[in-house]
């Protein structure tokens, strides 16, 4: 069966810091995968989305970047955060978009 | 013409009781409508989906009801009970393509 990782769970860092946020997807392979930011009693805003390794579509343009260097591991990167930063992160994958997504846990990350 | 829209934002029901959310869309090539419950602090997921090709689905008590004509789908919440509150999301997609989300219910169900 398939699995989606995402780690850490949560995060607090300063102003200014790097960001690096991982997620892993297990038992597929060429899977779409998505970046998703949710503000505190928000919707869901979609950040980046990926069709294949090396392949990256930004949403909205920001402080943030995505990559993916392997089939099955997306990366969200930032080299500076800023306070407008802070949210739940959500990575989710979907199979070609036939069956839906499924998503990760999150991580929330808190920008003092 | 790519939005999907959602109401209530919010929605306070008696335990028991029906809970009806509701979704309009506008790109009549959209082909797939799944509906995903998020509780606080995790990841939504997938509750139930329906395709233009049926006007109803149900799972459980869990009604997603469509009409292709207006453009709109809707869930409903049959006897619902506390650990139902969740917020609640619609969204829409061509087949292969990114979902379009709508913004969100928040439904909060007391004994």
């Amino acid at each position: 069966s398939q699995t989606i990782h995402q780690w850490p769970a949560t995060l607090v860092q300063p102003v200014g810091s790097p960001l690096s946020l991982e997620c892993t997807v297990e038992g597929t392979s060429n899977p779409n995968l998505y970046w998703y930011r949710q503000a505190a009693g928000r919707g869901l805003q979609l950040l980046f989305y990926s069709v294949g390794i090396g392949q990256i579509s930004s949403e909205v343009p920001q402080n943030l970047s995505a990559s993916r260097p392997q089939d099955r591991q997306f990366i969200l990167s930032s080299k500076k955060l800023l306070l407008s930063d802070s949210g739940f992160y959500l990575c989710a994958w979907t199979f070609g978009g036939i069956y839906g997504y499924t998503f990760g846990s999150g991580t929330r990350l808190t920008v003092v | 013409q790519q939005q999907v829209k959602q109401s209530p934002q919010s929605l306070i029901v008696q335990k028991g009781g029906i809970s009806i959310i509701n979704c309009a869309y506008e790109n009549t090539a959209f082909d797939y409508f799944p509906w995903y419950q998020q509780f606080p602090g995790k990841g939504p997921a997938l509750l139930i989906a329906i395709r233009p090709d049926v006007s109803e689905k149900k799972e459980g008590r869990f009604t997603i009801s469509f009409n292709k004509s207006a453009k709109q789908f809707s869930l409903h919440i049959m006897d619902s009970q506390p650990g139902d509150s969740a917020t609640y999301f619609c969204a829409a997609s061509t087949m292969g393509d990114k979902l379009i989300f709508g913004t969100g219910t928040r439904l909060q169900v007391f004994p």
